[in-house]
């Protein structure tokens, strides 16, 4: 079944701790990103990648990190996690006809 | 950097009547697509339609495009209880797919 599949589903951390929520895709998609999702404001971009090795910033990508080493997989890292960064996380890989196949999401709260 | 916006923010109907949402968008689009969320869950994708094509159907929906107006509108026929979810548009102002940016949603509630 063509999936993306994300993980963890909920995360609760504290401050300062670093954590990473990897995403992996069965599609064989060269393009993937994250979003993140807060009420009243929708998705914003975090970060996209256009292929292996490829990444850039999207709309808000001020305390976040990613890496794609492996087409399948693109994870996202907070390296030092703050409060404002607690929301509804959601990666999604693409086709090449621009259609986006979204995770399940990973709700993150941050203490 | 906002670009396309759903209006009504929500709309409540009856099983069996048509909904229908509207996203209006401010800059020049290679293509305009529309998907729905479930409470939290991952957006799925319904329909894409690009900016030389005026008018889309699958299965109960259909989804018309005017770019001289910027605009473009989601309609679900025959609603039923299952219908109800959040519908986002994404407006793609790229050729790349790199700038598909989202609206901030209109909530349908389908009430039997």
């Amino acid at each position: 079944e063509a999936q993306v599949t994300q993980n963890p589903r909920y995360l609760i951390t504290v401050t300062g701790k670093k954590l990473t929520v990897t995403c992996s895709q069965n599609m064989n998609h060269e393009y993937m990103s994250w979003y993140r999702q807060d009420p009243g404001l929708g998705l914003r971009q975090i970060y996209y990648s256009m292929n292996v090795e490829v990444t850039d910033k999207g709309d808000v990508p001020e305390g976040y990190k990613v890496s794609r080493k492996e087409k399948r997989n693109f994870p996202l890292i907070l390296e030092s996690p703050s409060p404002n960064q607690t929301s509804l996380y959601f990666c999604a890989s693409r086709t090449q006809a621009g259609k986006l196949f979204f995770g399940s999401g990973t709700q993150l709260s941050v203490l | 950097s906002q670009q396309g916006e759903e209006d009504p923010q929500a709309l409540s109907i009856q099983e069996g009547e048509n909904a229908t949402m509207n996203c209006s968008y401010k800059t020049s689009i290679n293509n305009l697509q529309w998907y729905r969320q479930n409470s939290g869950r991952g957006l799925v994708h319904l329909i894409l339609i690009r900016s030389n094509e005026r008018e889309k159907h699958s299965g109960r929906l259909r989804v018309t495009l005017d770019t001289s107006k910027k605009s473009s509108s989601l309609l679900i026929t025959a609603s039923r209880a299952a219908d109800t979810a959040s519908y986002f548009c994404a407006t793609d102002r790229s050729q790349a797919g790199t700038a598909l940016i989202f609206g901030k949603g209109t909530t349908l509630s389908v009430s039997s």
